[in-house]
């Protein structure tokens, strides 16, 4: 079935430094890929998203990054402040005739230190 | 920003007892989702739901489990006879679109069976 591996589990940087978390999605058939951030005791909220026409796109301090032949995407995180801090999931759409759900990665759980 | 609400935050329930969470989603949404995610581990799919019925459901989804809008606003996850395996987090989602539309989480609903 379908699978989306997400890459660290978890992640310490220093408050300023940049975080990168990876994700690796098997469905070829897969179009979008939203990112999420979920703090402590509340639902995940969207972060970005991206579409399988774009290769790039950025927000802020946040940029997500998809290599569509190498099945992968990622999230960049520039100039991290102690806010950031949280639980990080990445998810592909599942496009199987029929269907339509979004499969979740593991999740990272990110610390940045001050 | 409108957004999904869920009663009651935190549930505790004996094992066998019947429960039902309750989620408020976002008004002009037509697709309402239930997914779970047990402690430390990913958010999984459990029941999509769109013009009142079932569009599809995952393998957790089994006869305990059933959902209902039962007006114009609420959506309910019912588990008939709960097990300790049940014990988790619950999300209910909504979204505007059925492809590529981001899911819109509320903050949860913590089951504890005891």
């Amino acid at each position: 079935g379908e699978n989306v591996e997400q890459h660290p589990s978890t992640l310490s940087v220093q408050e300023g430094d940049s975080a990168v978390i990876k994700c690796t999605y098997s469905d070829s058939a897969s179009n979008y890929f939203p990112w999420y951030k979920q703090e402590l005791g509340k639902g995940p909220q969207l972060i970005i998203d991206i579409r399988s026409n774009v290769g790039e796109k950025k927000d802020q301090r946040i940029a997500v990054t998809l290599n569509k032949t190498a099945k992968h995407f990622s999230l960049h995180i520039t100039e991290t402040q102690p806010e950031d801090s949280a639980v990080y999931f990445c998810a592909a759409s599942s496009t199987d005739p029929g269907t339509y759900k979004y499969i979740f990665g593991t999740g990272t759980r990110l610390k940045v230190l001050a | 920003e409108p957004e999904v609400t869920q009663t009651p935050s935190h549930q505790v329930t004996q094992m066998g007892q019947e429960v039902i969470l309750r989620c408020v989603p976002i008004s002009n949404h037509l697709y309402f989702y239930w997914y779970r995610q047990i402690l430390g581990q990913k958010v999984e799919f459990l029941v999509s739901f769109y013009n009142n019925e079932i569009s599809e459901k995952s393998e957790i989804f089994d006869d305990q489990f059933s959902v209902e809008r039962p007006d114009g606003s609420n959506f309910t996850l019912k588990i008939r006879s709960t097990k300790l395996e049940d014990s988790a987090m619950y999300f209910c989602a909504s979204s505007s679109y059925r492809i590529n539309s981001p899911l819109h989480f509320g903050n949860g609903t913590r089951l504890t069976v005891t």
